[in-house]
């Protein structure tokens, strides 16, 4: 299973873009990149997922690199309420498997 | 996004007990179920992945007489405890999938699991 590497901790200063890097060097051609968001003691959040090319919802963007060894998640004006752990996901492509590593808790302060 | 419910949000049961969990997706139908348990100040670590209407594949070291995960309906998936001990106290929460590599997984807001 690819796993990821995250940065322990990060803030950012409320109406600022958060970007949030990710390293998945051992990912499959056919494995997708998802990141979810987690709020204490809550159900993980779905946020964007993406294969090769950048992606943008509602709620952030994602990049990756061209040769998809790494990607950023970027929440283009963070607010308190985007404090929470970001966790950044490959997806096992046989299983749907979503193998949780550490993530990153972002602190948003006003 | 797609809505996943989990009932109950807490319980407290005495040990020796069991306790049943459920996790329904109320807007689509999800052909795939996932358990996960987490501890205080540690990640999601997968239990289990559930297909509708066949047996449940438990991740090594999760033990399934003492997790037993029922798949029955496309909008339903039960946990049961069996046999509750202090040490299985935790947070468990599901999630659900309509299918296919690309499709997303949508979590249900965790049921919090105190034995006494």
């Amino acid at each position: 299973d690819a796993k990821t590497t995250q940065p322990t901790s990060m803030d950012c200063a409320e109406g600022r873009a958060a970007n949030l890097p990710c390293n998945h060097s051992t990912i499959s051609g056919n494995e997708y990149v998802y990141w979810y968001r987690q709020i204490h003691s809550q159900g993980p959040q779905y946020i964007i997922h993406g294969l090769k090319n950048n992606e943008t919802n509602e709620m952030a963007s994602l990049i990756i690199t061209e040769d998809r060894k790494s990607s950023t998640l970027i929440l283009p004006h963070a607010t308190l309420r985007d404090t929470a752990v970001y966790y950044c996901i490959v997806r096992v492509a046989v299983t749907d498997k979503l193998i949780f590593g550490t993530g990153t808790r972002l602190q948003v302060f006003p | 996004g797609a809505v996943v419910s989990q009932h109950p949000s807490w319980v407290i049961c005495k040990s020796g007990t069991s306790v049943k969990i459920e996790c329904r997706s109320l807007d689509f139908q999800a052909t795939t179920m996932f358990w996960y348990r987490q501890f205080p100040k540690q990640s999601l670590m997968l239990m289990a992945t559930s297909n509708e209407g066949s047996k449940a594949t438990y991740e090594q070291g999760v033990e399934k007489d003492k997790f037993l995960i029922n798949h029955a309906s496309l909008t339903l998936s039960t946990l049961t405890v069996t046999s509750a001990h202090p040490e299985d106290s935790s947070f468990y929460i599901c999630s659900a999938q309509t299918g296919g590599n690309s499709d997303t997984q949508y979590f249900g807001p965790g049921t919090r699991l105190t034995v006494l």
